[in-house]
């Protein structure tokens, strides 16, 4: 049982197209993470939300938490936010993560 | 700020080995994650520590790992004796939040395993 789960699992997109990911989970969470995980391996955390929207430059974090889902944009997409883009939530002490996102940002 | 650091960057070992990664957290951050990597599993928590007292340890596969934190500002994750199963990328990150798992997460740039 996955409980956390995200989609889509791949995504190629033109630069500057609007981008979603979604992460729906199945129970009730404290957190939800999102992070992005670069080409060379590091990760980058890039919202923390337990409830309604952050925006941090191009990109925008909401949370439904009535329907357990989660989505990233990103607007005017860049060659350069290709990456890997992990949702994950928390339930009691665990952190549990979703597979994955990957974006590719075609010039 | 230096950022999380962990040492080794890179580990190659035979299996049966000890192996001991080590993390250094942000200053003044109260909270630290020993998470692992690997293609057939992403990625998982193994332990986490609050104020220095290990909180959750439930991810720790097995006997084989121990996760020590002696003070607020140094880590170590043993695996002993090592196998090749054990061969992935480990994560250390810390967090300032006194609510310990819902603050923002500051990695460092990872440990690759590899036990031949």
């Amino acid at each position: 049982k996955n409980e956390v789960e995200q989609s889509p699992q791949n995504l190629t997109a033109q630069e500057g197209e609007f981008i979603t990911i979604n992460c729906s989970y199945s129970v009730g969470i404290s957190a939800l993470h999102w992070l992005q995980q670069h080409p060379g391996g590091g990760i980058v955390s890039l919202f923390m939300l337990s409830s309604g929207k952050k925006k941090h430059g191009r990109l925008i974090a909401t949370i439904n938490i009535q329907e357990k889902h989660s989505s990233l944009h990103i607007t005017a997409s860049h060659p350069r936010d290709s990456a890997v883009y992990i949702c994950a939530v928390v339930i009691g002490n665990q952190f549990y993560f979703g597979t994955g996102t990957s974006l590719t940002v075609i010039p | 700020d230096a950022g999380v650091i962990q040492s080794p960057r890179h580990e190659v070992t035979e299996m049966g080995q000890e192996v001991t990664l080590r993390c250094k957290p942000i200053s003044g951050h109260n909270s630290l994650f020993w998470y692992r990597q690997t293609m057939m599993r992403g990625l998982e928590l193994l332990i986490y520590f609050n104020n220095n007292v290990p909180i959750d340890d439930s991810g720790m596969p097995e006997d084989r790992f121990s996760a020590k934190m002696p003070n607020a500002s140094f880590s170590t994750l043993k695996i002993q004796p090592s196998e090749p199963r054990d061969s992935a990328v480990y994560f250390c990150a810390s967090s300032l939040d006194r609510f310990s798992n819902t603050g923002e997460l500051f990695f460092g740039e990872g440990s690759r395993l590899t036990v031949l």
